[in-house]
């Protein structure tokens, strides 16, 4: 496996509440991602990571935020959960250059 | 930004069947990448392939940049490799543009 881990794999939430998901990489990785999945949408990126502390919006970000405050970790935080934020997110992770990219087994967020 | 399309968005095979799934994209690009997402929803990075063609066991991928098309062959497909099929071109800084997918579904 290539030491990517997210967590949590499942969770229910309420509209409203916050809610963090969590991506745990080993693999020292610059780079690292999270987007989510939604039927006939394919994978849409949220936010991205270049390094610690340097972060920015993809595509979807409106209603999400992210930290990196060391290497390994990277956190996605929806501040105030919506039921359009119901869907399959994915962290990913890459060293320099796009053809070693690695995915996390995905979380199933619910918001209801 | 940069536009992939996939087709077919599904196809249903039977199991020894040869397929060739399809990847258009809008930019020029240096690379392709082809992933596979399994019924349990874990995604595998089947090919690097910014030209030329490439095979790993019975499936394999012919880019042709300069026309912005990859093609993605299966043959004598198996069960095991129903699910969805992505491609995805780099754009920016180390991101990818993915595709909304190819869902196989092969029955024995």
């Amino acid at each position: 496996d290539a030491g990517i881990t997210q967590s949590p794999r499942h969770k229910v939430t309420e509209t409203g509440t916050p809610v963090t998901l969590r991506c745990h990489q080993t693999e020292n990785h610059r780079y690292m991602y999270w987007y989510r999945q939604d039927p006939g949408h394919g994978l849409r990126l949220i936010h991205y990571s270049y390094g610690v502390k340097d972060t920015d919006k993809g595509e979807v970000s409106d209603g999400y935020s992210v930290s990196r405050s060391k290497t390994e970790d990277f956190l996605l935080t929806l501040e105030s959960a919506t039921s359009s934020q119901t869907s399959v997110y994915f962290c990913a992770i890459s060293g320099q250059g796009v053809d070693g990219y690695t995915f996390g087994s995905g979380t199933r967020l619910t918001v209801v | 930004g940069i536009q992939v399309e996939q087709s077919p968005p599904d196809l249903i095979l039977q199991e020894g069947a040869n397929s060739t799934l399809r990847c258009n994209f809008s930019d020029s690009v240096n690379n392709l990448q082809w992933f596979h997402q399994n019924p349990w929803g874990q995604l595998i990075n089947l090919f690097y392939i910014p030209s030329g063609t490439k095979q790993n066991g019975r499936l394999s991928a012919t880019t042709v940049a300069t026309e912005r098309y990859s093609l993605l062959y299966i043959s004598s497909s198996q069960t095991t490799d129903s699910g969805v099929y992505f491609c995805a071109v780099p754009y920016g800084n180390n991101r990818l543009a993915f595709g909304k997918g190819n869902q196989v579904v092969v029955i024995p």
